[in-house]
């Protein structure tokens, strides 16, 4: 099985909203990340999980907050969003520095 | 840090032609992911090479890391190879800007 899922798959939210994303691995990978695409543009990094701590943060803003509960799950809280930050959301895991498997993706939209 | 170059940006193709896409990068790398993303999101792994020829179907893609450079072939295309492609170098997590394919019947 080399599935990542995302829920959900779609999301609308408000710039008062609260909102989490979701992402769920069962490859034991031991790495975990969320990476952010505008429209035409290729996918970004925002944050990299290994074994549970997060070790790369991409100079993101407070307004995302990741969260790795276990090894199989990642979170990504939203808060007080902007409307440019309307974006295709990406999880992806590995195992170590190996071969990178995506999930479907959220597509955020925030008004 | 690291650049990663695609070419061509855009490529148009009859069905049934084929075709070579360039990804050429700025540092030495530990590992190159190749990508296709479909109309609907979905990046979809085609192949992980850090360097040598690998082949699954009518893609194959060789990856000379000593040149700095991947190419990926795509052999008697089909409109559902349309999409984008990006290469990424998975040790530096920088994605190539991509190739935009287009394959009319």
């Amino acid at each position: 099985d080399t599935e990542v899922t995302q829920t959900p798959k779609h999301l609308v939210m408000g710039m008062t909203n609260k909102k989490s994303l979701k992402c769920e691995q069962h490859m034991g990978h031991r790495a975990m990340y969320w990476y952010k695409q505008k429209a035409k543009k290729p996918p970004e990094l925002m944050f990299v999980y290994s074994y549970e701590k997060l070790s790369i943060n991409e100079s993101v803003p407070s307004r995302f907050s990741p969260e790795c509960p276990n090894s199989s799950l990642l979170n990504l809280h939203l808060h007080a969003l902007q409307p440019e930050d309307s974006a295709l959301y990406l999880c992806a895991s590995s195992q170590d520095a190996g071969e990178l498997f995506f999930g479907s993706g959220t597509q955020l939209s925030v008004l | 840090g690291i650049q990663v170059e695609q070419s061509p940006p855009d490529l148009i193709l009859q069905e049934g032609a084929n075709s070579t896409l360039r990804c050429n990068f700025s540092d030495s790398v530990n590992n190159l992911q190749w990508f296709h993303q479909n109309p609907w999101g979905q990046l979809i792994n085609l192949f992980y090479i850090p360097s040598g020829t690998k082949q699954n179907g009518r893609l194959s893609a060789t990856t000379v890391a000593t040149e700095r450079y991947s190419l990926l072939y795509i052999s008697s295309s089909q409109t559902t190879d349309s999409g984008v492609y990006f290469c990424a170098v998975r040790n530096k997590l920088v994605f190539g800007a991509g190739t935009i394919l287009r394959v009319k019947s």
